[in-house]
């Protein structure tokens, strides 16, 4: 079974680090590309960028392009995502999805997706 | 602001047929992918490409698209199938590999 399990909520200050992590099993993770995505607090969808783990191979929705930082860990099947400072406005929750296919398609789309990732940024 | 417009809305009968619609002008070239999200999950994938469900989406659930409007339609709509619905496909300039609508709330009444 293809799955993808998240690392746990976080709770912290603004200007605080954060990287948190999806890790891969039930397939060749290196092959497939990995999507995250961004649902504030009652709202929708938003894709921040997709990496590649067999060459980290990464691009980023222009929305998120110095934002975030997307990185892999072939050695343990895991995708991270990361902060260097983070703000109050990226409170949400964070999915990591798989793109289902070996090429990456003109109009990619995700499956499985993760159980997400709480982020609450509150002083 | 999305690309891709949706309805925020839509309720149906149980046991009725439902269309949620998604537009875009990047539909006039490429597929939209739909997902269901209820309460407190992840996102579900549901039909991807022109209409291909995933092993385990029942037959219920079906797609199509015509010029900048892709639809996903649920025959016999279930009490299960109160969720948000979210289309997703690339965006018209090319500059967003990936956009989603900004979803639709189904009720079944």
């Amino acid at each position: 079974e293809v799955q993808l399990v998240q690392s746990g909520a976080e709770v912290k200050e603004p200007g605080q680090s954060l990287k948190i992590s999806c890790q891969a099993s039930g397939y060749n993770f290196i092959t497939y590309w990995i999507a995250w995505v961004r649902q504030m607090p009652g709202k929708g969808l938003e894709w921040m960028g997709i990496i590649y783990p067999a060459d980290s191979n990464t691009t980023y929705s222009p929305s998120f392009q110095g934002q975030v930082t997307i990185s892999a860990d072939k050695s343990i099947n895991t995708a991270y995502l990361q902060w260097s400072s983070l703000k109050a406005s990226d409170t949400a929750m964070y999915y990591c999805a798989r793109i289902p296919t070996r090429i990456l398609p003109i109009a990619p789309w995700f499956d499985p997706w993760g159980q997400g990732t709480l982020v609450i940024v509150s002083s | 602001s999305s690309e891709l417009t949706q309805d925020p809305a839509v309720s149906v009968a149980l046991g009725q047929t439902v269309r949620i619609t998604c537009q875009g002008d990047s539909l006039r070239s490429y597929y939209a992918s739909w997902y269901q999200q209820k309460p407190g999950q992840a996102p579900l994938l549901v039909i991807f490409g022109e209409n291909n469900r995933p092993s385990g989406i029942p037959v219920r659930f079906s797609g199509s698209s015509s010029g900048n409007t892709a639809s996903l339609t649920i025959t016999g709509a279930q009490t299960e199938d109160e969720a948000d619905y979210y289309c997703n496909s690339r965006d018209r300039s090319g500059n967003h590999l990936v956009v989603f609508g900004g979803g639709t709330k189904l009720t079944v009444l």
